[in-house]
């Protein structure tokens, strides 16, 4: 059974720093990597999909790479702004389900 | 643009009585649908997915159930519920076919069962 570990499960940085928040999954055969964002009594908005063939992708401040063989995902923001204080959560897709870490909440403080 | 409704958005019900959660998806065709479940203190869980009409696969064994009676429309139902079926539940779809796709998810509905 797939398990995903998100590391750490709660971070405070000053606006502007760049930072790093990690996932871990167990079983490397997946199709692909998700990375959600989920504000407080929300849904989930997807930010980064990662196929299993790409190494990284970037969306604006947001960068996310995917090492299968190691099983690990990075979800790297730059420059953190306040409006990016949320639950950031990765998801390891082994074939329609997506097992989902518990997530990382972010607090970035002005 | 795919859009995918949730609702209620939130709902307060005794122990003991049924349930009805219901999810649209519009701008697409035979999308993969999915109902997951997030509960205090514990990560989001898969309950169920369909890939097509009336086609249902459950993945975890519970008082839950899911059905598919048009081609854009999910529906979580329960006879019974428990005081454990209170959480937030999500619907999600991804492009028909493939499990791979990229998953969308609606806003969700918060459900407290007293």
């Amino acid at each position: 059974k797939q398990e995903v570990t998100q590391i750490p499960a709660a971070l405070s940085v000053p606006e502007g720093e760049n930072l790093v928040l990690n996932c871990s999954f167990t079983d490397s055969a997946i199709y692909n990597l998700q990375w959600f964002r989920q504000d407080p009594g929300k849904g989930l908005t997807s930010l980064l999909l990662i196929q299993s063939s790409q190494r990284e992708q970037t969306s604006g401040r947001l960068n996310a790479s995917l090492d299968k063989s190691s099983g690990r995902s990075t979800l790297y923001i730059a420059a953190s702004q306040p409006g990016d204080s949320a639950t950031y959560l990765c998801a390891a897709n082994s074939g329609y389900a997506l097992n989902f870490g518990k997530g990382t909440s972010l607090l970035v403080t002005p | 643009s795919q859009t995918i409704h949730q609702w209620p958005a939130t709902l307060v019900q005794p122990v003991g009585s049924p349930l009805s959660l219901e999810c649209t998806v519009e701008g697409t065709s035979n999308p993969n649908l999915y109902w997951y479940r997030q509960a205090a203190g514990r990560g989001l869980q898969l309950l169920f997915y369909s890939v097509g009409i009336g086609q249902i696969s459950s993945e975890v064994p519970q008082n839950l159930s899911a059905s598919r009676p048009q081609d854009r429309q999910f529906i979580l139902s329960s006879k019974k519920l428990l005081l454990s079926d209170s959480g937030f539940y999500l619907c999600a779809w991804t492009p028909g076919l493939a499990g791979d796709g990229e998953q969308f998810f609606g806003p969700g509905t918060r459900l407290t069962v007293l």
